[in-house]
Order: C-alpha cells, then structure tokens, then sequence
C-alpha cells in the first residue's frame, strides 16, 4: 500500500514564525500536493509538483513556498505565519496528473492523515 | 476555482438505509474519483469513473456519471454505522474537491 507520511498531526506556532510542514511518500509517485482544508471550503490546491524541483501553483499560493529536493519528499513552507493560516494541511502524491488518456492516467491521490495547524 | 461541488452539504439516516450524494462540475472532464474522509483523518479513494462510462459499481457502491448534465452521484446501500464520515467528488483534471457531504449513519 502507498504510504503518505505527514511529519506532525498537531502542530502550534506564532505569528511570524517561518514554519516547515513536511510530506514523504514512500512509492516513487512522481506528483506531489499540498491542500488545505477549511469548514465550509472543502479542500483548496495550495501548490502541486510533478517532478523534482518542479512546482506549480494551485488556487491559493499566496503566503506559501514549496520546496521539492528529493522525489519523496514534498515541503510546504510558510515564509511568516500569519492566523489566517491556521488550518488542516493535507499532503496527496500520485503517479499520474490526470490529464492524459493512456493506460496509467486517472490514478487517483493518495493522502496523509493531515497536519493540524494552529497559529497563535 | 472548485470543480465538484457536493449536494447535500449533509445527511443523516438510519443504519440499513440507502444514502446518496450527488456531485456537479464546471468543465469537461476525463475521469471523476469519490473519496472518503473519517473525521480528523486524509482522504481515502473510494472509486474512479472515466468519462466514457455511465455507472460503476464497488460493493456497496454505485456511481453513475451523466457528462450531459456535468453531475454524478454516489449510492451507498444498506449503509452501516462506520460509514459515517465525509465523501467528496474531484475532477482531477484540475486537482479540486467540493466542499464535500457529511454523512451520519445512526445505529
């Protein structure tokens, strides 16, 4: 089974901190994303990687950096954590964006257990 | 911009009852995937259906997808207790989730 890890399950920091949130998975996926997930606005596309050091945007990059070093590891970085980001912070990988048609697109995501983030 | 937007946001029934969420989307699509989320835990995959089929089955669930009308829907029959949790649809062409249906199966 693909196993996505997330470094922490809860994790409390204060406005202005620089704040690392880590994601591995363990299945040589070649695309990587970071969303977060807010009551009553479901789950929003911070930023996803489909190869190393190769990142996109999603809808709400603003306030956020991702870093992609290595293939299994995919970082969300927060320059100056504000309280607006506090929120659960879901890492997914998988090995196929979605937008083809051949015999290994439409793989679905694979998901950590999330990261809960309070900034104070 | 969300792709799938999940309807109801919530329901409640009784174990042994059928429970179904329906989804819609904006734009064309290749595939559409529903996934399940227990409180406080990431999304699980439940089931894919490709734009070229109409309904898919696995056990207890059904999805059926009318590209027609940009919607889909998933039916969960002879729901049990556990099956309490949150379902979302994506479209992963733009990697988007609905705001999802919370779902409460009561004993």
């Amino acid at each position: 089974d693909v196993k996505v890890t997330q470094s922490s399950r809860y994790l409390v920091k204060r406005t202005g901190e620089k704040v690392f949130l880590e994601c591995v998975q363990d299945m040589d996926h070649e695309n990587m994303f970071w969303y977060r997930q807010d009551p009553g606005l479901g789950l929003r596309l911070i930023y996803f990687s489909y190869d190393v050091k190769m990142k996109e945007k999603g809808d709400i990059p603003e306030g956020y950096s991702v870093s992609r070093e290595k293939k299994e590891r995919f970082s969300l970085i927060l320059e100056s954590a504000s309280t607006n980001q506090t929120s659960m912070y879901l890492c997914a990988s998988s090995p196929e964006l979605g937008f083809g048609t051949g015999p290994h697109s439409n793989q679905p995501q694979h998901f950590g257990d999330g990261t809960r983030l309070s900034i104070l | 911009s969300q792709q799938g937007e999940e309807d109801p946001q919530a329901l409640s029934i009784q174990e042994g009852e059928n429970a179904t969420m329906n989804c819609s989307y904006k734009t064309s699509i290749n595939n559409l995937q529903w996934y399940r989320q227990n409180s406080g835990r990431g999304l699980v995959h439940l089931i894919l259906i490709r734009s070229n089929e109409r309904e898919k089955h696995s056990g207890r669930l059904r999805v059926t997808l009318d590209t027609s009308k940009k919607s889909s829907s998933l039916l969960i029959t002879a729901s049990r207790a556990a099956d309490t949790a949150s379902y979302f649809c994506a479209t992963t062409n733009m990697l988007t989730f609905g705001g999802g249906t919370r779902l409460m199966v009561k004993p």
